[in-house]
């Protein structure tokens, strides 16, 4: 089975720094890897959906994430952090390689506090 | 012209108790699901359905029990209520054969008191 291991539980950054969210997926290459965003209190929007053969994959709200097969990473970053960006992401990819089901795993999430 | 909307946002409810969640897709999509995040805000899928038909089945208590009428709606009903169920529950939605990207609702902050 597939799985993600997001790195950093709590990441924080002031306004206007470099965002860089860490994910590394399990070792055989996923057919797609997500960045889904939950604000408080609400649902899990999607960011950015990474497919095979892309490599930098650019979402919504100014992120984007590369997607590295060296090092089994598909990180997410954004060049300038605004206070909206604070929020909880996940990674996420196909649980079950090669299969249509559907079933996602979720990292643990990344809390991003940004600091005015 | 919310995509995936479930009801209710929230549920606070006592222990022992029955009760439900409403869910409704309007993209057209032919898969629902039911998620379950923790305290921990970690996410696990419950239940799936594709075309009313049950696909996935993770290791869920008895307790839960999923029901579609049809394939926009997906509804999630919880008996003998426990303090261990408090969570968000997400239904989600997707389009078989098409890259698996699921869509979330707003999710239903369920606490058992």
């Amino acid at each position: 089975a597939q799985s993600v291991t997001q790195l950093g539980s709590h990441v924080s950054v002031s306004e206007g720094a470099l965002v860089l969210l860490r994910c590394n997926y399990s070792s055989s290459v996923p057919p797609y890897l997500f960045w889904y965003v939950q604000y408080p209190n609400q649902g899990l929007q999607l960011l950015l959906k990474y497919t095979t053969g892309a490599t930098l994959v650019k979402g919504i709200n100014g992120f984007e994430a590369e997607f590295k097969k060296s090092e089994t990473s598909f990180h997410l970053t954004k060049p300038s952090a605004h206070m909206s960006d604070a929020a909880e992401y996940f990674c996420a990819v196909p649980a079950d390689r090669g299969s249509t089901l559907g079933r996602l795993y979720f990292g643990r999430g990344t809390q991003l506090t940004v600091w005015p | 012209d919310t995509a995936v909307s479930q009801t209710p946002k929230y549920l606070v409810t006592q222990m022992g108790n029955d009760k439900s969640i409403k869910c409704e897709q309007n993209l057209g999509h032919d898969t629902m699901y039911w998620y379950k995040q923790d305290s921990k805000k970690f996410l696990k899928i419950m239940f799936s359905y594709n075309n009313k038909e049950l696909i996935i089945n993770e290791t869920v208590p008895n307790r839960f029990s999923p029901k579609s009428p049809d394939k926009a709606h997906l509804n999630l009903h919880i008996n003998s209520l426990e303090l261990g169920d408090s969570a968000v529950y997400f239904c989600a939605s997707s389009q078989r054969d098409a890259g698996n990207t699921i869509y979330f609702g707003e999710g239903s902050w369920l606490t058992v008191v």
